[in-house]
């Protein structure tokens, strides 16, 4: 079974320009999360998708937004990119059948901008 | 969610036991520990979770107090692949989302030859 995978691995934009990250779930699973991973914050949740729509979101401004499209794919987008964006991002599903599910995560995108 | 506390790193020699404590004193009735590891630029790996007795898998084990107050994860026979950071965290069971976990810095074990 194929696992999380998020395309492009690696990612070079510059200041202002937008982005688009790409996230395949694991087959059969509904939930997708996004997450923002830099040296100095660490791990910090961005927002979770279930069924197309958004459940949860975390604390960061409106340039990020994300979708999720029928077949559980999603996609987040950054507008406006600051240097301050440059981070692992990170995909995580789950299937969603428990509350005690667990998440499986992708690799990552590395972006930077410059 | 409830907040975690762990050491900022630890050491190890290869081939004997991890133990990886963490504290998490303001769980609730209804909130799991769960275990995550990364290694370097990878993607946070699933490690072991519980609620309140102990787990066992084959990865490692999760020993929980009776208090629920703190928890220690055990890799039995360590090797230089689990040099990584450890996460302990605390998720609440339920509610409207399943795909939000609150990840603290983590423990940095280090494997030795």
């Amino acid at each position: 079974k194929a696992g999380v995978t998020q395309t492009p691995r690696y990612l070079i934009k510059t200041r202002g320009q937008q982005v688009t990250l790409s996230c395949s779930p694991i087959s059969g699973h509904r939930s997708v999360s996004w997450y923002q991973q830099t040296p100095g914050q660490g791990l910090q949740f961005l927002f979770e998708y279930f069924s197309e729509t958004q459940r949860n979101k975390g604390n960061f401004p409106g340039r990020f937004s994300g979708r999720q499209f029928s077949n559980s794919r999603s996609e987040m987008n950054v507008s406006t990119l600051e240097l301050g964006d440059s981070a692992l991002y990170l995909c995580a599903s789950s299937l969603v059948t428990s509350p005690n599910e667990k998440l499986f995560f992708g690799s990552g995108t590395q972006l930077s901008v410059l | 969610d409830a907040k975690t506390t762990q050491p900022t790193s630890m050491d190890c020699a290869e081939g004997r036991a991890a133990n990886l404590p963490c504290n998490h004193s303001t769980i609730s009735g209804n909130e799991y520990v769960y275990w995550y590891r990364q290694i370097h630029s990878q993607g946070p790996q699933y490690i072991i979770h519980g609620l309140k007795n102990n787990e066992t898998n084959e990865m490692a084990s999760l020993i929980i107090t009776e208090d629920r107050k703190s928890s220690t994860l055990i890799l039995p026979h360590a090797t230089l692949r689990d040099t990584a950071v450890y996460y302990c965290i605390v998720r609440l069971a339920g509610g409207t989302s399943y795909g939000k976990l609150t990840f603290g810095q983590g423990t940095i074990l280090t494997v030795h030859p």
